[in-house]
């Protein structure tokens, strides 16, 4: 089936530095990727639709500044958290759309972020 | 973003029991998903409903969309410990963003 993967798994970083988390489309091309963040114990929060060659739609109360999306091919978008702080540590996930197979959408494995 | 409320929260069952979990919004959906996550896990895509009364089963779950296309359920029927996880329903609307109910934490005691 359709793989949604996501990289890297697990990233600590240090206040004040940026982190680059990748998704990929394996074997599918996703004109639409999605990320979401998810506090433990807490539901998916849409952050921004991330649309191949254009530029990505943030949701209300997203910082684009802070959470940069690029979405340079069909199977590739990229969240970079930037300038990132204790408050930015959370479960980031992306999701691709295979319109294949009637547009399921398919999830990654989930980066978690702490910020030290 | 379009509101989805779930309940229950949190729901803790004997193992063999039903369980069900509802999804609600004010509005009309034009479609409903519905995820699995286990814990520590990514999402999962269990089915989409987009049609008004529509039910749809898969071995123990059954799904139904309500005729006002404004709720939504899950039903699992005899529980098993494998059940356990979070269930999340979802939609979307005409931009195709993905939004997500609070989620109902299933525990399954054996």
């Amino acid at each position: 089936g359709a793989v949604v993967s996501q990289h890297p798994s697990w990233v600590i970083c240090k206040s004040g530095t940026s982190v680059k988390i990748e998704c990929r489309s394996l074997d599918f091309q996703a004109t639409t990727m999605f990320w979401y963040r998810q506090f433990p114990k807490q539901s998916l929060m849409l952050m921004a639709t991330s649309n191949e060659g254009s530029k990505a739609t943030y949701e209300q109360g997203v910082e684009k500044d802070k959470f940069l999306i690029n979405h340079a091919s069909l199977t590739l978008s990229t969240l970079t958290v930037t300038s990132a702080h204790p408050e930015d540590s959370s479960f980031y996930i992306c999701s691709a759309r295979d319109r294949r197979s009637g547009n399921t959408i398919y999830f990654g494995e989930g980066s978690w972020l702490t910020v030290v | 973003g379009q509101q989805v409320m779930q309940i229950p929260q949190y729901q803790h069952v004997q193992e063999g029991e039903d369980f069900t979990t509802y999804c609600n919004s004010s509005t009309t959906l034009s479609n409903i998903q519905w995820y699995k996550q286990r814990p520590g896990g990514h999402p999962v895509f269990l089915i989409q409903l987009v049609k008004s009364g529509e039910v749809k089963k898969q071995k123990r779950l059954t799904f139904q969309f309500g005729e006002a296309k404004k709720n939504s359920s899950l039903h699992i029927t005899a529980t098993q410990t494998t059940d356990v996880g979070t269930y999340f329903c979802a939609t979307s609307n005409t931009g195709n963003q993905f939004y997500f109910g609070t989620g109902t934490s299933l525990t399954v005691i054996p």
